[in-house]
């Protein structure tokens, strides 16, 4: 399975700022995602992150309020922007290979713990 | 949208019982997955099912995807401390597409 990491690990920021979260991937993957999980809460979809091209939101999710980038094939940030208490989240990157397999996987980074005070 | 229901939301279990839980859907998946959480880590994968009516074992657990591919099984047998974790299923409709998450179930286990 890939090896993904994510950047910063936690962060405790002021209200009104942003906060830019890295996800780098140790090959090329064809699939980025980025997942919101809320405390005490499953995983929720933000976005997918499209290489050269403006990322696939889910609905309840805005690229002024999340955008992300995907320059290549192996890395993703996804930013979160003029925070409020309600942004305290973590933020997690998941990846999925599509390449030349009959079955694919998801898996994902140890993600981002952000407080927002 | 499709919505996954898990249960039981928690369990309280002693050190070597076993352990079920199970999703049910609103809707057909083509994929179901098991994941492991462990507190300030992400997600990790344990098994991954691709056929109705497949059981896949690894090693402890056993995964079984519905035949009406509207739910799923994980069953873990001879529970030890370090099976101490929040465990989710997710539902895929197609590869490289989102994954539906059910809301997890919290198991503890007193030794």
């Amino acid at each position: 399975s890939a090896v993904i990491s994510q950047k910063p690990s936690r962060d405790i920021c002021q209200r009104g700022t942003s906060l830019t979260i890295q996800c780098q991937v140790d090959s090329q993957v064809t699939m980025m995602f980025w997942y919101r999980q809320q405390p005490g809460q499953s995983l929720t979809l933000i976005a997918t992150a499209n290489q050269g091209s403006e990322a696939t939101y889910e609905s309840g999710f805005v690229i002024d309020k999340f955008p992300i980038s995907r320059p290549n094939l192996t890395f993703s940030t996804l930013t979160v922007s003029n925070m409020s208490p309600e942004d305290s989240s973590i933020y997690l990157c998941s990846v999925e290979d599509l390449g030349s397999l009959l079955y694919n996987e998801q898996f994902f980074g140890p993600g981002t713990r952000l407080t927002v005070l | 949208g499709q919505q996954l229901n898990q249960s039981p939301q928690s369990m309280f279990i002693q050190e070597g019982e076993d352990v079920s839980m199970n999703c049910t859907s609103s809707s057909i998946f083509n994929t179901w997955l098991w994941y492991k959480q462990d507190p300030g880590e992400g997600p990790v994968l344990l098994i991954a099912l691709y056929k109705a009516g497949e059981l896949t074992s690894n090693g402890r657990l056993t995964a079984q995807f519905g035949i009406t591919r509207k739910d799923s099984f994980l069953n873990i047998s001879a529970s030890i401390p370090s099976d101490v974790g929040i465990y989710f299923c997710a539902g895929q409709g197609t590869s490289g597409s989102r994954l539906t998450f059910g809301e997890g179930t919290q198991l503890t286990v007193n030794p």
